[in-house]
């Protein structure tokens, strides 16, 4: 597709579950970032994708939360056991590296709510 | 590390008027800066850039200069629209490999008719 495209685009799930947000990210864009985005705060960065290998997960706030990224493109972060601090929105971005200039192209996110 | 502060809102303006919106860094070297903006139901997006001191990023009739004595990038527009209406957020680029962004909070600006 022409943008940034993440599933799904709303999740509603009990506390305890496990879920996973899929992106698929712009053709031909090697870098790939998730970010969270809880209300009324920032854009808290999560993980970054160069390629299929994830060179910083230093935003990742807990081993409960992964990422994973095959063959380049479509990406997807799983949270396992869920709690209500982890509702928030998460958004996806890509770049194309190495003619980055530190513009990331954004999803619409993907708006997780944990009851 | 690196951080960005920016003017809380909410806005709320009359078409017309003057907006600033406030932001502040701390970087260490020479970060690039850059104005996201994230009108309703959509995902953000660049409005405008800029990636050297004394550099003036412009879009759509918003403009900021990057002052590297003042550590600032305040978002100016002369005269606001109602579609103007959406959140805006601070954020620069560090010279590592990563190039991640750091957001500021963001600053809802609502603008009225």
């Amino acid at each position: 597709g022409a943008g940034v495209s993440q599933s799904p685009s709303n999740k509603v799930t009990e506390k305890g579950k496990d879920v996973e947000l899929r992106c698929d990210p712009i053709s031909g864009h090697t870098a790939l970032y998730w970010y969270r985005q809880s209300l009324g705060q920032g854009l808290e960065f999560l993980i970054y994708f160069q390629g299929n290998s994830a060179p910083d997960k230093s935003g990742l706030p807990s081993d409960r939360f992964s990422a994973e990224r095959t063959g380049g493109s479509v990406s997807t972060l799983t949270i396992q056991r869920t709690q209500q601090e982890d509702s928030a929105v998460y958004l996806c971005a890509s770049s194309p590296i190495p003619q980055n200039t530190g513009e990331l192209f954004f999803g619409e996110g993907s708006r997780l709510t944990v009851l | 590390g690196n951080s960005v502060t920016q003017m809380e809102g909410p806005v709320t303006l009359s078409e017309e008027a003057f907006l600033t919106i406030n932001c502040t860094y701390t970087a260490t070297g020479y970060p690039s800066l850059f104005w996201y903006v994230q009108y309703p139901g959509e995902g953000l997006q660049l409005l405008l850039k800029a990636t050297k001191a004394d550099d003036k990023g412009s879009n759509k009739g918003f403009e900021a200069t990057y002052r590297k004595e003042t550590t600032s990038f305040h978002l100016e527009k002369g005269s606001v629209q109602v579609s103007d209406s959406a959140v805006y957020f601070c954020a620069l680029s560090g010279r590592g490999s990563a190039r991640q962004l750091t957001f500021g909070s963001g600053t809802q600006l609502t603008v009225l008719p």
